[in-house]
């Protein structure tokens, strides 16, 4: 099946830095790449995907992006605030309607004023 | 609005109890979803489930069992808790196609002494 590998697991950053996170997937059939944040006592929320058609999207000061001959995709946060300080989850999902969502193991990220 | 909720926010059971964790969810999604979260090792998927009726082994699927009896209800049980059960439980929904959001409840968080 699918494995999802996050790196790195915590990150401290100064305020006003880039962060970049960084997942690889196993599954050439995933189609689909999700992230989502989770700040401290919430339940996770996705801030952006990108599908396997597509090599980078951005919205903001967030952007992923996307290689599918190396399996890998990254998430990138430019002009960092305390309000990015959270848990940030990579997934992977494949086509059809009976697919799992699979996560890698989250990333804790501080961002230091 | 989404909403997916989890029938309590905070459990202890003793060992070798039987532990029924409720989902539901007010949007007609056709997918649902159990993941335990645990420190470092991210979101693990358990089970999931894509139709009434229908359900899936995730990759931690040992010691659980689900039932979906309604669309809008995903029942998580514990047949013989455990205190290596003792974690954050995640109900998560989605729509059928695999490349959209997954919406969570807000966890239950499971002591097993």
């Amino acid at each position: 099946g699918e494995n999802v590998e996050q790196h790195p697991s915590t990150l401290s950053v100064q305020e006003g830095d880039s962060a970049v996170i960084k997942c690889t997937y196993s599954d050439s059939a995933s189609n689909y790449f999700p992230w989502y944040k989770q700040e401290l006592g919430k339940r996770p929320q996705l801030i952006i995907d990108i599908r396997s058609n597509v090599g980078e999207k951005k919205d903001q000061r967030i952007a992923v992006t996307l290689n599918k001959t190396a399996k890998h995709f990254s998430l990138h946060i430019t002009e960092t605030q305390p309000e990015d300080s959270a848990v940030y989850f990579c997934a992977a999902s494949m086509g059809g309607s009976a697919s799992k969502i699979i996560f890698g193991s989250g990333t804790r990220l501080s961002i230091r004023p | 609005d989404v909403k997916v909720t989890q029938s309590s926010r905070y459990l202890v059971k003793r060992t070798g109890e039987k532990v029924f964790l409720e989902c539901v969810q007010d949007m007609d999604h056709e997918n649902m979803f159990w993941y335990r979260q645990d420190p470092g090792l991210g979101l693990r998927l358990i089970y999931f489930s894509y139709d009434v009726k229908m359900k899936e082994k995730g990759d931690i699927p040992e010691g659980y069992s689900v039932s979906r009896e309604k669309k809008e209800r995903f029942s998580l049980i514990l047949e013989s808790a455990s205190t290596n059960q003792t974690s954050m439980y995640l109900c998560a929904s989605s729509l059928p196609d695999s490349d959209t959001e997954a919406f969570f409840g807000q966890g239950t968080r499971l002591t097993v002494v």
